[in-house]
Formats: structure tokens, C-alpha cells, sequence
């Protein structure tokens, strides 16, 4: 069965500490698509990063990077010199496609990030 | 513009009450999605819309009623509500109904049932 693991519930850091968030999956899929979400106090959850399962460079965006690796099944998050905009609890995502077709996300239970100024 | 919209932001609502909550996007997007996120918890799919046709209901409850009016729209219809449904309800919208795709998210109607 499919199953994302971040097993940090909540992470606290000062500002401009760098701070990698964990998320481990499980997947009988040989394609697959992983994803991480940013929710912040306000609710929306804002979308981060997909990337599939054939793709296995790391990616930088800015202060944000991550890095996939299949041979241990985890895609990891690093914030580089953390801001107090930061704050947020961050959630790693699976793709699920069953025999009949159906397609959604498995969402892992989310890792609530504080950034202290 | 990558911008999903949700009505109304906060609703408080008796266990009688009807009520609707409205999701639009206008990013030509075919497929819509209903969330329902409980405190400290992922959220958790309820329906999915791919091309304005229910494609999956995740066994919800008949007192959620969902609609797509059209391609932008998308509503989600409340009838008899029990307070354990009080929650933020996320609506989200992706290009396609297929898991390659991103889901972007509106704000969410935070909703209490009394």
C-alpha cells in the first residue's frame, strides 16, 4: 500500500539555522510522483515541488531544496537560512493509482516547522 | 494566475441548516477536488470531479452533496451536519485528473457545525 512517513512532527529553529524536514514513502508503483505542500497559518496549501519517480536530480529553488533518493525511498526538504515567513507545517504527498483507476494523493501527517526570530 | 477562490471564509451553521460552500478557478483546469482537513491531521479527499463528471466519492456521507456546475465552478451542498463535521473544507483544482498533476488549493471554508 502506499504510505508517506515524516516522522518529525514539529521542528523548532532559530532564524537563518537551516533546517531539513524528512518524509519517507512507500509504493508498489515503478511511476510514481512525489510532492511537498507548504501550509501556513491561513490555511491554503501552497504547492512546493513534483517530481517523478524517473527523475532523481535534486532541485534547488531559491532557499528551498530537496533531495530524492530512491534506493532509500525518501525526498527530503532543506530550507536554507530559515525566515520567520517559514513558519508553516509542510506536507509530503504520493501519488495513488489503484487497479480501477482511481487516482489521488497520499499525504504524509505533516511536519509543523516554527522559525523563531 | 494560479488562484483557486473559496466562499464563504468562515460558516457557522445549526445541525439543521442547509448550506453550500462555492469553489471557482479560472485556470482552465478539468479537474476540481473537495478536502476536508481536521486540526493537526493531512487533509482527506472526498471528491474529485475530472471534465464536470463525479469521478470519485471517498464514501462520503449523503449530508455532503457535491456539484459542478460548470468547468469553474464547484460546490459542495451541507444538509443536516453533525458537529464532528466541523473542519476547513479545501477545495483544490490540477489540469488533469491524474496524479502527475500539482493541485493548487483555495483558502478553505473554515466550518463549524453547533
Amino acid at each position: 500500500a502506499q504510505k508517506v512517513t515524516q516522522a518529525q512532527t514539529e521542528i523548532s529553529v532559530v532564524e537563518k539555522e537551516d533546517v531539513t524536514l524528512d518524509c519517507v514513502y512507500e509504493t508498489r508503483d515503478t511511476t510514481y510522483y512525489l510532492f511537498w505542500y507548504k501550509q501556513p497559518p491561513s490555511g491554503e496549501l501552497v504547492f512546493l515541488i513534483r517530481r517523478n519517480s524517473f527523475d532523481e536530480q535534486n532541485e534547488i529553488s531559491g532557499r528551498y531544496s530537496w533531495n530524492f533518493q530512491k534506493s532509500t525511498s525518501s525526498f527530503n526538504f532543506t530550507i536554507t537560512a530559515s525566515q520567520v515567513v517559514d513558519s508553516a507545517v509542510y506536507f509530503c504527498a504520493l501519488s495513488d493509482r489503484t487497479q480501477g483507476g482511481s487516482e489521488k494523493l497520499v499525504f504524509g501527517k505533516g511536519t509543523k516547522l516554527t522559525v523563531n526570530p | 494566475d494560479t488562484e483557486v477562490t473559496q466562499t464563504p471564509k468562515h460558516l457557522v451553521m445549526g445541525m439543521t441548516n442547509k448550506k453550500s460552500l462555492k469553489c471557482e478557478q479560472h485556470m482552465g483546469h478539468r479537474a476540481m477536488y473537495w478536502y476536508k482537513q481536521k486540526a493537526k491531521k493531512p487533509p482527506e479527499l472526498m471528491f474529485v470531479y475530472s471534465y464536470e463528471k463525479l469521478s470519485i466519492n471517498e464514501s462520503v456521507p449523503s449530508r455532503f452533496s457535491p456539484e459542478c456546475p460548470n468547468s469553474s465552478l464547484l460546490n459542495l451542498h451541507l444538509h443536516a451536519l453533525q458537529p464532528e463535521d466541523s473542519a476547513l473544507y479545501l477545495c483544490a483544482s490540477s489540469q488533469g485528473w491524474a496524479t502527475s498533476y500539482e493541485q493548487y488549493f483555495g483558502p478553505g471554508t473554515r466550518l463549524t457545525v453547533t
